[in-house]
C-alpha cells in the first residue's frame, strides 16, 4: 500500500486561508469516511485536528476544516496565525488490507 | 486525562529484538472501544503505522512489517507493547504509542530508538 500524496509544502500570509491536499486511491481516501488529519510542532507528537473527512476534536478551532472529493481529502486552514506554522499529515483506513496509511506530510509556513 | 508514556532501550543492536512498553494512565486498555497502535516516524518524514491492538486483544498489522512484528497487551499492567524482530538501520526512528489508529488522539512523547553496532 503506497503513501498518500501531499504536497510537500504550503505557505500563506497570517489571516488568510490555506488548503493541504491528500490524495488516495478508491481503496483509501476515495472508499471510506475514515481519513484524519494531524499537525505536528517541531519536536513534539503529532495532534489530531480533523478525523473522519470533517470532524473536530473537542478543542481544535473552527479555523481548522477537512473536506473530501473523489479520492483527494484536503484540510484548510483559515485566518493563518503564526502558530499555525507546523508540518501536516493526513492518514486513512486501507481496506483491502485493514490497516492505516499516512500520507508523507506538509510543512506549512506562515 | 488519558496519558502514554512509551518506554524501552534507546539502542539497540542490527538483527536484534526492538522491545518497546506503553503505560497508560488516566484510563484504563479494557474500557472503553479503542485501538491501541504503534506509529514510527524516521527522522525528516513522515508518520509509519507499525500496527494495533484491540480491547479484545485482537490484532492488525502493517503488511511492510507482518513477518516481524507482535503488538501484545497486558491489562493487568495497563500496557500494550511492541516487539519488532531482525531489525536493521532501517527501524531507526522515533516510536510513539497512541490511543486509537485513525482517531489517534492520545499520543505519547515518543521514545527515539537507534539501530547500530
Amino acid at each position: 500500500q503506497s503513501a498518500l500524496t501531499q504536497p510537500p509544502s504550503a505557505s500563506g500570509s497570517p489571516g488568510q486561508s490555506v488548503t493541504i491536499s491528500c490524495t488516495g486511491t478508491s481503496d483509501d481516501v476515495g472508499g471510506f469516511e475514515h481519513v484524519s488529519w494531524y499537525q505536528q510542532h517541531p519536536g513534539k507528537a503529532p495532534k489530531l485536528i480533523i478525523y473522519d473527512v470533517n470532524k473536530r476534536p473537542f478543542g481544535v478551532p473552527d479555523r481548522f476544516s477537512g473536506s473530501k472529493s473523489g479520492n483527494t481529502a484536503s484540510l484548510t486552514v483559515s485566518g493563518l496565525q503564526a502558530d499555525d506554522e507546523a508540518d501536516y499529515y493526513c492518514n486513512s483506513y486501507a481496506g483491502s488490507n485493514n490497516i492505516v496509511i499516512f500520507g508523507g506530510g506538509t510543512t506549512l509556513t506562515v | 486525562q488519558v496519558q502514554l508514556q512509551e518506554s524501552g532501550p534507546g539502542l539497540v543492536k542490527p538483527s536484534q529484538t526492538l522491545s518497546l512498553t506503553c503505560t497508560v494512565s488516566g484510563g484504563f486498555i479494557s474500557s472503553g472501544d479503542y485501538y491501541w497502535s504503534w506509529i514510527r516516524q524516521p527522522a525528516g518524514k513522515g508518520p509509519e503505522w507499525i500496527g494495533r491492538i484491540y480491547t479484545d486483544g485482537s490484532t492488525d498489522y502493517n503488511p511492510s512489517f507482518k513477518t516481524r512484528v507482535t503488538i501484545s497487551v497486558d491489562t493487568s499492567k495497563n500496557q500494550f507493547s511492541l516487539m519488532l524482530t531482525s531489525v536493521t538501520a532501517a527501524d531507526t526512528a522515533v516510536y510513539y504509542c497512541t490511543r486509537g489508529s485513525l482517531r489517534a488522539d492520545y499520543w505519547g512523547r515518543g521514545t527515539r530508538v537507534t539501530v547500530s553496532s
